[in-house]
């Protein structure tokens, strides 16, 4: 079956602007998870869903950053009044929200702040 | 609070050595759960395999094979005969029971030169 996708693959903005990360889960996977990763690092958890809501956004940076799941499927990962030090790549996981919950990761966004 | 140290940086081997990559974790969850992913320079984290706290069997797929010891907090991973399609950056990872995220390693990069 299909994985986990991201969209878009790359994107190039400027300081200051607003972007929006879009993550498609596998389907029938009720957790989504958005990781970032700096390069050299590994991927640091920014928030989690399980369905609509957001159960965990503990990680998230401050208020520029925000995520929504409306329908339960897709997410958005929003970023406004974007700074250089977002540039990096972030990553969508989803499972199956249940047990052990292995996550399963899309290809990821690489975002580069001008 | 929950850690992973992969103390190796990047490794390097010519082929068909065996390798291994070490990982170390800290938790005072009684019940846990450790993976490893590979990320090769396509970027796409693929998930390899999970520990249960609970069963420190170890663990031998193909070429591949894992340790998992409690009583020093290791799950380290061995790739048996490398090849080059082995090359790319090794995360471990740890995360507690239920719908929680992941804490990553800083990766191991590997790289097998023919």
């Amino acid at each position: 079956g299909a994985g986990v996708s991201q969209t878009p693959s790359n994107k190039v903005t400027e300081k200051g602007k607003y972007v929006e990360l879009r993550c498609d889960p596998i389907s029938g996977h009720t957790a989504l998870y958005w990781y970032r990763q700096s390069l050299g690092q590994g991927p640091e958890f920014l928030i989690y869903f399980q369905g609509t809501g957001a159960a965990d956004d503990s990680g998230l940076p401050n208020d520029r950053f925000f995520a929504v799941r409306p329908e339960g499927s897709v997410s958005t990962l929003k970023i406004q009044r974007t700074e250089r030090g977002d540039s990096a790549v972030y990553l969508c996981a989803s499972s199956l929200g249940q047990g052990p919950d292995t996550q399963y990761f899309g290809p990821g966004t690489r975002l580069t702040v001008l | 609070a929950q850690k992973v140290t992969q103390a190796q940086t990047e490794i390097s081997v010519v082929e068909k050595e065996d390798v291994t990559l070490d990982c170390v974790y800290e938790t005072r969850d009684t019940t846990y759960y450790l993976f490893w992913y590979k990320q090769p320079p396509s970027g796409e984290l693929v998930f390899l395999i999970r520990r249960n706290s609970f069963d420190e069997q170890n663990e031998i797929s193909g070429r591949y094979s894992w340790n998992f010891q409690k009583s020093t907090s290791s799950f380290n991973f061995t790739i048996t005969a490398s090849q080059v399609v082995d090359s790319a950056v090794y995360f471990c990872a740890l995360k507690s029971s239920g719908n929680t995220p992941l804490v990553f390693g800083k990766g191991t990069r590997l790289s097998v030169i023919a």
